[in-house]
């Protein structure tokens, strides 16, 4: 069970959008909308932030937003602002016998 | 206010057991699903394993599969992780969260730290 594949680092100025990738396979991310995303702040628990591919849980900015196309599924922080710098994770239902599985983790710096 | 406290966590040799337990309130616990989440020093974030509402289904990433068991007791809001077994690569920030959104963890704990070394 390989973790879902994102890019390490993704970094942008303040205001720029940025897009982080989450890539798996046709049994997980192609094959269930039921994806995730989680920031995690330097020795903090992670945060949920976008379910079943789009959803804002309340009181998460609307800069966030998550969109998914074949097995790769997206997460778009637009306006990006000093305080969104953290790592990044997505999560996927799988078809396997353990049922769910994260992403590899990306680093977003605000530059 | 969910709040979920991890305890348990420590030092153990290989070969070791230690059970984790966490502590819910702010929700009624017998509601949602239960994970277990272990994140390696400087690594990334896995999903270990889940308990139902009734703990009547449990579900394991293969690594611990065997070796760790998931439980509740919904009459003391808490959620367990017996760790039989333990390995070097077992060592992790373990986080106790809950599946309250469709397929996603809306809360979680701070984490346990457990080491496995000799």
């Amino acid at each position: 069970q390989s973790a879902l594949t994102q890019p390490a680092s993704v970094s942008g100025s303040p205001g720029q959008s940025i897009t982080i990738s989450c890539t798996g396979t046709s049994s997980d991310v192609g094959g269930s909308n039921s994806v995730s995303w989680y920031q995690q702040y330097p020795g903090k628990g992670p945060k949920l932030i976008i379910y079943e591919v789009t959803n804002r849980p309340s009181g998460v900015p609307d800069r966030f937003s998550g969109s998914k196309s074949g097995n790769t599924a997206s997460l778009t922080i637009s306006g990006l602002q000093a305080e969104d710098e953290a790592d990044y994770y997505c999560r996927s239902h799988t078809g396997s016998s353990a049922p769910y599985l994260f992403g590899s983790g990306t680093k977003v710096t605000v530059l | 206010e969910v709040q979920l406290v991890e305890s348990g966590g420590g030092l153990v040799q290989p070969g070791g057991s230690l059970r984790l337990s966490c502590a819910a309130s702010g929700f009624t616990f017998s509601e949602p699903w239960m994970i277990w989440v272990r994140q390696a020093p400087g690594k990334g974030l896995e999903w270990v394993t889940n308990i139902n509402q009734d703990g009547s289904a449990k579900f394991y990433v293969d690594s611990v599969r065997g070796r760790f068991t998931i439980s509740r007791d919904n009459d003391k809001n808490s959620l367990y992780l017996q760790m039989n077994s333990l390995r070097a690569e077992d060592t992790a920030v373990y986080y106790c969260a809950r599946d309250g959104k469709p397929h996603a963890a809306d809360s979680w704990g701070q984490g346990t730290l457990v080491t496995v070394s000799s």
